[in-house]
């Protein structure tokens, strides 16, 4: 059974630029979740989507927005790219939105900005 | 306490040897607490979802206790190995009293073992 798969692996942008990440879900897996690893930082919670809709939030500018398609893969957006973007980014499934249901993560796209 | 915090930030060990970490997180509105490890140029993987106070889980040669009553929890490794080299991570729902859904991750601890 496939993973949580991430795509592109690396991107580079320009300050002011969008950038697009795609995560797909394991098979079944309807939540999907996004994650921030900047440098020197800890994994922070980005957005959470569930049945197609955001449920929730973490503490990022509105240009940070993504969506969730009707099979359940997610799209991350990221507009008007700043330096402090660059990160490495983590999209993670969950077979339920249970907070003892683990989440299966992929790789991450790394994001810079330059 | 209202985030996630781990101990120690990194941790030296050689082969062979025992070590245990540290992961505190708020006690109130407990709902669950994750442990994953991250190896390098791979995905975080889930080690333990623990959601009873007292439990104990084992897994090999990994195991972790919880107690949610003082918000805090171990995560043991006994015999270490260097394929255990990687950074361990605990998360918790509704750290900092946040809303439903969204997981709270430490700093993470990270491990060398050394051959």
């Amino acid at each position: 059974e496939a993973g949580v798969t991430q795509s592109p692996t690396h991107l580079i942008k320009t300050r002011g630029q969008q950038a697009t990440l795609r995560c797909s879900p394991i098979s079944g897996h309807t939540s999907v979740y996004w994650y921030q690893q900047a440098l020197g930082l800890g994994l922070q919670f980005l957005l959470w989507y569930d049945e197609g809709e955001e449920r929730n939030r973490g503490n990022f500018p509105p240009r940070f927005s993504g969506r969730q398609f009707p099979n359940y893969s997610s799209e991350l957006n990221v507009n008007a790219l700043e330096l402090e973007d660059s990160a490495l980014y983590l999209c993670a499934s969950s077979w339920s939105d249970r907070d003892q249901a683990e989440a299966f993560f992929g790789q991450g796209t790394r994001l810079t900005v330059v | 306490i209202l985030n996630v915090e781990q101990s120690p930030q990194s941790l030296h060990v050689q082969e062979g040897d025992s070590t245990n970490f540290t992961c505190s997180f708020p006690s109130s509105n407990f709902y669950a607490l994750h442990w994953y490890r991250w190896e390098t140029a791979k995905s975080p993987e889930a080690l333990f979802v623990m959601t009873l106070n007292g439990d104990e889980k084992k897994k090999g040669r990994i195991s972790a206790t919880l107690n949610t009553k003082e918000g805090y929890s171990y995560l043991y490794i006994k015999g270490s190995q260097p394929e255990d080299s990687a950074t361990y991570l605990c998360a918790s729902p509704n750290a900092g009293g946040t809303s439903y859904g969204k997981l709270t991750f430490g700093q993470g601890t990270i491990l060398t073992v050394h051959p």
